[in-house]
């Protein structure tokens, strides 16, 4: 079945850019996404691409896509202390799967 | 838009009595709506899948006659947790089906913290 991983842990300074990366294994996935869970809190939609894509832009997010080597990154740029948060990425086949989450800490 | 709230957000119940847990799309009909559970500093784990009017459909080692799904409606899931016993404390998030452009999209609600004593 489908894998995804990402790494744990990333710390940034307040205004540098964050990148968050994330692998998975299927290459029928047809969507990916990034979704933020801030504490205690559900899960927040950031933005998602659609397989054949190599990148899109939303505001201060850059998705980059690389289908070759199964490879999806996150981009935050400026990133703010309000970024702080576990930052999912997820494989879309009949249904979500869910990276580990990578804990992004901001430092002011 | 695209909304989806869940009640409770925290419960707390004594071993062996019945938790049900909400979910309601706000402002748009969903026929698909999803549970999942999450424990500590970890992912999310899929539990069941369900569609309105007919029986959920769940993942394997999930055991549904302790977790009852009910989708009664459009915008109303309901997830009990039948005889709850402290390993079944966890956090508990749903989300709801929304065709957006060309995919449909899962939006999430706020999750439920439940904790059994």
């Amino acid at each position: 079945g489908e894998d995804v991983e990402q790494s744990l842990f990333l710390s940034v300074r307040e205004g540098d850019s964050s990148v968050i990366n994330c692998t998975y294994t299927d290459s029928s996935s047809t969507y990916l996404y990034w979704y933020k869970q801030e504490p205690g809190a559900g899960l927040q939609l950031l933005t998602y691409i659609f397989s054949n894509m190599d990148m899109k832009q939303d505001q201060r997010l850059t998705v980059l896509l690389n289908k070759k080597d199964k490879h999806l990154s996150l981009r935050i740029a400026d990133t703010q202390t309000g970024d702080s948060a576990i930052y999912f990425c997820a494989a879309r086949l009949d249904k979500l799967i869910f990276g580990t989450g990578t804990l992004l800490a901001v430092q002011p | 838009g695209a909304v989806v709230s869940q009640h409770p957000s925290r419960v707390i119940c004594k071993s062996g009595t019945s938790v049900k847990i909400e979910c309601r799309s706000l402002d748009f009909q969903a026929t698909t709506m999803f549970w999942y559970r999450q424990f500590p500093k970890q992912s999310l784990m899929l539990m069941a899948t369900s569609n309105e009017g007919s029986k959920a459909t769940y993942e394997q080692g999930v055991e549904k006659d302790k977790f009852l799904i009910n989708h009664a409606s459009l915008t109303l899931s309901t997830l009990t947790v039948t005889s709850a016993h402290p390993e079944d404390s966890s956090f508990y998030i749903c989300s709801a089906s929304r065709l957006a452009g060309v995919t449909d999209t899962q939006y999430f609600g706020p999750g439920t913290r439940l904790t059994v004593l």
